[in-house]
């Protein structure tokens, strides 16, 4: 597609259920990211896909936190158990291998609500 | 672990004003980023600097790039309501292999 497309836009969910977060990335873009932005405020790396190599998950805060990428193209954030301090936006990102120079390009984010 | 100090946190001023953002860092990057943020909105790459010293010039924007590569300037001239958002800093090498380290961001506020 044109852009990174992200779904749900918005999520309510009750603590201790399980949720799916869905990133579409821009066909061609070899590595994919996600973040995390609470309250309008930077962002903190959670994991990155860059090819068919393993993945970096050293930002990940807990197990409960998993991420997949089929296929090197669409991505999915799973977050069991969810607790209220997971409540956030969730950025994800793709780049070409030149991300150094040209940057990432950002989806909409999906809004986690944990009530 | 890298870090990026992005100051002032926060910035409220009247359209016409300028202002200056920084964002320093105790570690060398290979390049620096900035990126504006509007609400609903992922951030958009505003621009990459490279080389230490480097100027770059968008508009009313003006980037610049320390000598050492560890930290960063963005300034603005005659602000407009519509430069209101986040702006975040983002650099790209050393122990952050692959991936960027962003700052903590700056809350723009441009009045009428």
């Amino acid at each position: 597609g044109a852009g990174v497309s992200q779904s749900p836009s918005n999520k309510v969910t009750e603590k201790g259920k399980d949720v799916e977060l869905r990133c579409d990335p821009i066909s061609g873009h070899t590595a994919l990211y996600w973040y995390r932005q609470s309250l309008g405020q930077g962002l903190e790396f959670l994991i990155y896909f860059q090819g068919n190599s393993a993945p970096d998950k050293s930002g990940l805060p807990s197990d409960r936190f998993s991420a997949e990428r089929t296929g090197g193209s669409v991505s999915t954030l799973t977050i069991q158990r969810t607790q209220q301090e997971d409540s956030a936006v969730y950025l994800c990102a793709s780049s070409s291998q030149g991300f150094r120079s040209y940057g990432y390009t950002f989806g909409s984010g999906t809004r986690l609500t944990v009530v | 672990t890298q870090l990026l100090e992005q100051s002032p946190q926060f910035l409220s001023i009247q359209e016409g004003e300028n202002l200056t953002v920084y964002c320093n860092s105790s570690s060398v990057f290979s390049s620096l980023q900035w990126y504006r943020q509007e609400p609903g909105e992922g951030p958009v790459l505003l621009v990459t600097v490279v080389t230490g010293g480097e100027v770059k010039k968008l508009k009313r924007l003006t980037f610049q790039f320390g000598d050492a590569r560890k930290d960063s300037s963005l300034h603005i001239t005659a602000a407009q309501p519509g430069d209101t958002g986040l702006y975040l800093c983002a650099g790209a090498g050393g122990t952050s292999y692959g991936k960027l380290t962003f700052g903590q961001g700056t809350i723009l506020t441009v009045h009428p």
